[in-house]
């Protein structure tokens, strides 16, 4: 079964880099997509962007300018920066699984709340 | 891009049976596949639905799915309602490009 665990700081302050990791246990980063959601509080899902195995990516139009997700074969992880963060970027973060046939998120991270505030 | 719509809220007695709806504003919803997610507070979503109709193992068959291309619309169906059943549901889907789309969700209410 496996296992997704956001990681970074709870805290960043407005206009600086938001850096999160998901290290992935119990499975290879080959064969899927690997892919960040986050979720404002008390609101809906909104689709971050995903890497592939071979680290191409597909960004959400709406942050595209500001989002870099990458992928690290040898530690089984992958990674979200965003830059110039606002308190509009406040959310609980999820990374997830997905697989590629169907764009399906059928594994997910616990989640990890990033606050922006000075 | 496109939008996934959906009701902010529907609300049902245990035992009943209740439909969910997600209605896509561009493009087929047959053309790219659709998913159900389960969102208890303080959880993770699950799913709960692929590929349109799909159940996942260990979903109860009480959860199905369906597509209406009429209008253009997927609908999420839970019969037997269970209060374990309350929760956020939000439909997800794609585009050409592989952009993908969430619905609003939907807060399920059982009374």
């Amino acid at each position: 079964q496996v296992q997704l665990q956001e990681s970074g700081p709870g805290l960043v302050k407005p206009s600086e880099t938001l850096s999160l990791t998901c290290t992935v246990s119990a499975d290879s980063i080959m064969n899927y997509y690997w892919s960040w959601i986050r979720q404002s509080p008390g609101k809906g899902l909104e689709w971050i962007g995903y890497v592939s195995e071979y680290g191409t990516t597909n960004y959400n139009p709406s942050l595209k300018s500001r989002i870099t997700i990458s992928l690290d074969r040898s530690k089984n992880r992958f990674s979200l920066r965003l830059t110039s963060v606002t308190a509009a970027d406040t959310a609980l973060y999820y990374c997830s699984r997905v697989r590629t046939r169907q764009l399906l998120f059928d594994s997910w991270g616990q989640g990890t709340l990033v606050t922006v505030s000075s | 891009n496109f939008m996934l719509t959906q009701p902010h809220s529907v609300s049902e007695s245990p035992g009943k049976t209740v439909t969910i709806s997600c209605t896509r504003s561009s493009g087929g919803i047959a053309s790219y596949f659709v998913q159900w997610y389960q969102q208890r507070p303080g959880s993770a979503p699950t799913t709960v639905i692929y590929e349109f109709k799909e159940r996942p193992s260990g979903v109860p068959d009480r959860f199905s799915g369906s597509i209406d291309s009429s209008s253009n619309s997927a609908s999420l169906t839970i019969s037997g309602l269970k209060t374990e059943d309350e929760a956020d549901y939000y439909c997800q889907s794609y585009d050409r490009t592989n952009q993908v789309i969430f619905g609003g969700g939907t807060k399920l209410t059982v009374l």
